[in-house]
C-alpha cells in the first residue's frame, strides 16, 4: 500500500518568514495530495490539493508543489502569522474512491 | 450549511464492553470514511463506504471492527470487546466521489 513520509516532524519559523514542508510518496498510481491543518482539539481541515495533472497550486500565501517523478510534493507558507501555528498533515490517494494516506506531521510553530 | 456531526464527541468505556460511534455526512456526499487518529500521529484510514456499501475495510484493524451505513447516510462504526489499544480519536469525513474530504470533530474514545 501507500506510504507518505513528512518532514520535519517540528519547524519553527520567526513571523513573517516562509515555512516549508515536504512529503513524499511511494505508490506511483496516487494523484491526488491534499494538505490539511488541524489545530489543537478541533478537526483537520483542508487549506490546499493539487492532482498530478498540475506542477503547481497557489492560494493566497499558500502554495504547493508536485513532482511527480521524485514522488514528492511540498507546501509553501510565506509571511507566516500567528495564526498559522498548528499541525499540518499531507495526504495521498488515488483520488478517485480512496481513502487517504497521511503522514505523521508538521508542528509548525510561528514565532512573534 | 451543516458540516459533518459525530456523536458522542467523547466516549469512556471499560475493557471488553461494545461501543457505536456515530456519523452524520453533509447532506448530498455519498462517499464516507472512517480514520483514526492517535495521538501525535496522522489519522489511519479505516474503512470507505460509496453508498450503501464498504467499497473498501482494508484499514480495519481486525474483526472486532465493523462499520454499516444501511440507508447511504449515517454510519456507525462498532467496536466489540475493546481493548485498551482502541483508545484514539475517531474521525468521520464525507465528500462527492474523488473530491475534498470533509472531517467531523471526531469521537475520542477512552477505554480504560
Amino acid at each position: 500500500g501507500e506510504n507518505v513520509e513528512q518532514h520535519p516532524s517540528t519547524l519553527s519559523v520567526q513571523e513573517g518568514d516562509s515555512a516549508v514542508i515536504k512529503c513524499t510518496y511511494s505508490d506511483s498510481a496516487s494523484n491526488y495530495f491534499p494538505w490539511y491543518k488541524q489545530e489543537l482539539g478541533k478537526r483537520p481541515q483542508l487549506i490546499i490539493d493539487i492532482r498530478s495533472n498540475v506542477g503547481e497550486k497557489k492560494d493566497q500565501r499558500i502554495a504547493v508543489t508536485l513532482n511527480k517523478t521524485a514522488k514528492h510534493f511540498s507546501l509553501h507558507i510565506t509571511e507566516t502569522q500567528p495564526e498559522d501555528s498548528a499541525v499540518y498533515f499531507c495526504a495521498a490517494s488515488m483520488g478517485g474512491a480512496d481513502g487517504l494516506t497521511f503522514g505523521k506531521g508538521t508542528h509548525l510553530i510561528i514565532q512573534p | 450549511g451543516a458540516g459533518v456531526s459525530q456523536t458522542p464527541s467523547n466516549k469512556v468505556t471499560e475493557k471488553g464492553k461494545y461501543v457505536e460511534l456515530r456519523c452524520d455526512p453533509i447532506s448530498g456526499h455519498t462517499a464516507l470514511y472512517w480514520y483514526r487518529q492517535s495521538l501525535g500521529q496522522g489519522p489511519e484510514f479505516l474503512i470507505y463506504f460509496q453508498g450503501t456499501g464498504a467499497a473498501d475495510d482494508s484499514g480495519l484493524p481486525n474483526d472486532r471492527f465493523f462499520a454499516v451505513r444501511p440507508e447511504g447516510s449515517v454510519s456507525t462504526l462498532k467496536i466489540q470487546r475493546t481493548e485498551r489499544g482502541d483508545s484514539a480519536m475517531y474521525l468521520c469525513a464525507s465528500s462527492f466521489p474523488g473530491e475534498t474530504q470533509y472531517f467531523g470533530p471526531g469521537t475520542r474514545l477512552l477505554v480504560l
